[in-house]
């Protein structure tokens, strides 16, 4: 089962930022935290990932709290296409990607 | 250049039938997986390859039998369909490591009456 809690919705107003969290407080010293957004029933997109530093790419940032025990993902300008599932993920091991209910995020104009 | 795909994208049938789901990267990757999304739209692990040898096999039926011929490709046969196999099925690939991220497909929907 997933390590991770997310809400299971948010809303943001399009143009504007939108900061997802997720709560991982059983997370090992090893095990990175990714995020994956699924687009309607399309299959689910790479967004991020990280161990213990602050991460930016062209799409969001991560935040992760310094007892790694939180993360947030951050879309600067949300747009109506970033309206998706988000799923917050601790990888376990190099094979193993356990997706959560993750949560729902809806832009609106 | 679609990096992961599957065929068919939709498959309908009957109970009790047998069929296969393909997949095929174009990638490099060594790591290959099967995930199963229901209807209450959760995604399931299903199987995972690395190498062409089973690394994760999840609690699956063992009416679904996963076959990589090669490190490109992972196929996934399901034997005696039941109604609740109806699902969307997607493969992925990864490069290995902690740090290589999922490359997913499309999706194949499988609807079984």
């Amino acid at each position: 089962d997933a390590k991770t809690t997310q809400p299971p919705s948010m809303d943001c107003a399009e143009g504007r930022a939108a900061n997802l969290p997720c709560n991982h407080s059983t997370i090992s010293g090893n095990e990175y935290v990714y995020w994956y957004r699924q687009i309607h029933s399309q299959g689910p997109q790479y967004i991020i990932h990280g161990l213990k530093n602050n991460e930016t790419n062209e799409m969001a940032s991560l935040i992760i709290t310094e007892d790694r025990k939180s993360s947030t993902l951050i879309l600067p300008h949300a747009t109506l296409r970033d309206t998706a599932v988000y799923y917050c993920i601790v990888r376990q091991n190099n094979n193993d990607m356990r997706f959560g209910a993750g949560t729902r995020l809806t832009v609106k104009p | 250049d679609t990096a992961v795909s599957q065929t068919p994208k939709y498959l309908v049938t009957q109970m009790g039938n047998d069929k296969s789901i393909k997949c095929e990267q174009n990638l490099g990757h060594d790591t290959m997986y099967w995930y199963k999304q229901d209807s209450k739209k959760f995604l399931k692990i299903m199987f995972s390859y690395n190498n062409k040898e089973l690394i994760i096999n999840e609690t699956v039926p063992n009416r679904f039998s996963p076959k990589s011929p090669d490190k490109a490709h992972l196929n996934l046969h399901i034997n005696s369909l039941e109604l609740g196999d109806s699902a969307v099925y997607f493969c992925a690939s990864s490069r290995p490591g902690r740090t290589g991220e999922l490359f997913f497909g499309e999706g194949s929907r499988l609807t079984v009456l």
